[in-house]
């Protein structure tokens, strides 16, 4: 399996710019969180979904912040207007529900700079 | 609630001395609790987990943990560090009745020095 992917992997925009980041998860695996993580404010976890429903988006730090899960291996985080203290690295993941007693798997990051 | 501490920004060691990276946890029942490891420009990679059982868990790359439940603690320890283990290493934990949500501690930076 090519585990999870992410893209882009380097994104650098202007404030006001909408960005958009993706997410493969792991094919099976009905679990997909989506992670930020920042020197200050280290691994927070935004939102997760499970069999493509929100469940959880009390980590979503404001209205400028969407995300959407329209099939089991497809989701997408955006932002919209972007500002500069957005500037963090993105980290999508994904689990098995019960199978491995939840280890998460993790894409390699979107490293997003709003300048 | 569930929360991980992870008391040490910083670990600096030797190679070939023993490397050890503290943790503690709080959950409201049982917990789960997870190891995991960051290189640069990298993602998080799994190492080890602690569920049930033996409280001396192995894992990945040689290193292992104890799980500790009176001082409610899970430790990760490597008998003899390697430069090639400086990372930033996590500890995480969830709730055996959240069948969802882990928490992640801030982060310890492991730097073996040759």
């Amino acid at each position: 399996d090519a585990g999870v992917i992410q893209s882009p992997r380097h994104e650098v925009t202007e404030m006001g710019q909408e960005v958009t980041l993706r997410c493969k998860p792991i094919s099976g695996h009905d679990y997909l969180f989506w992670y930020r993580q920042t020197m200050m404010r280290g691994l927070e976890l935004l939102i997760y979904f499970n069999n493509n429903v929100p469940i959880d988006d009390s980590g979503m730090p404001e209205d400028r912040f969407s995300a959407k899960m329209p099939n089991a291996s497809f989701s997408t985080l955006k932002i919209q207007p972007s500002e500069p203290r957005d500037s963090a690295v993105y980290f999508c993941a994904s689990r098995l529900q019960g199978g491995n007693t939840g280890e998460l798997f993790f894409g390699e990051g979107s490293r997003l700079t709003v300048l | 609630a569930q929360s991980v501490a992870q008391p040490e920004d910083q670990v600096n060691v030797a190679e070939g001395n023993p490397l050890t990276v503290k943790c503690t946890y709080s959950v409201s029942g049982n917990p789960y609790l997870f190891w995991y490891v960051q290189y640069p420009n990298r993602g998080l990679q799994f190492l080890l987990k602690y569920i049930t059982g033996d409280n001396l868990v192995k894992g990945s790359y040689g290193f292992e943990a104890e799980f500790n439940k009176s001082q409610t603690s899970f430790h990760l320890k490597k008998p003899s560090a390697l430069v090639s283990d400086s990372a930033l290493y996590f500890c995480a934990v969830r709730d055996m009745r959240n069948d969802y949500k882990l928490s992640f501690g801030a982060g310890t930076t492991v730097t073996v020095r040759a």
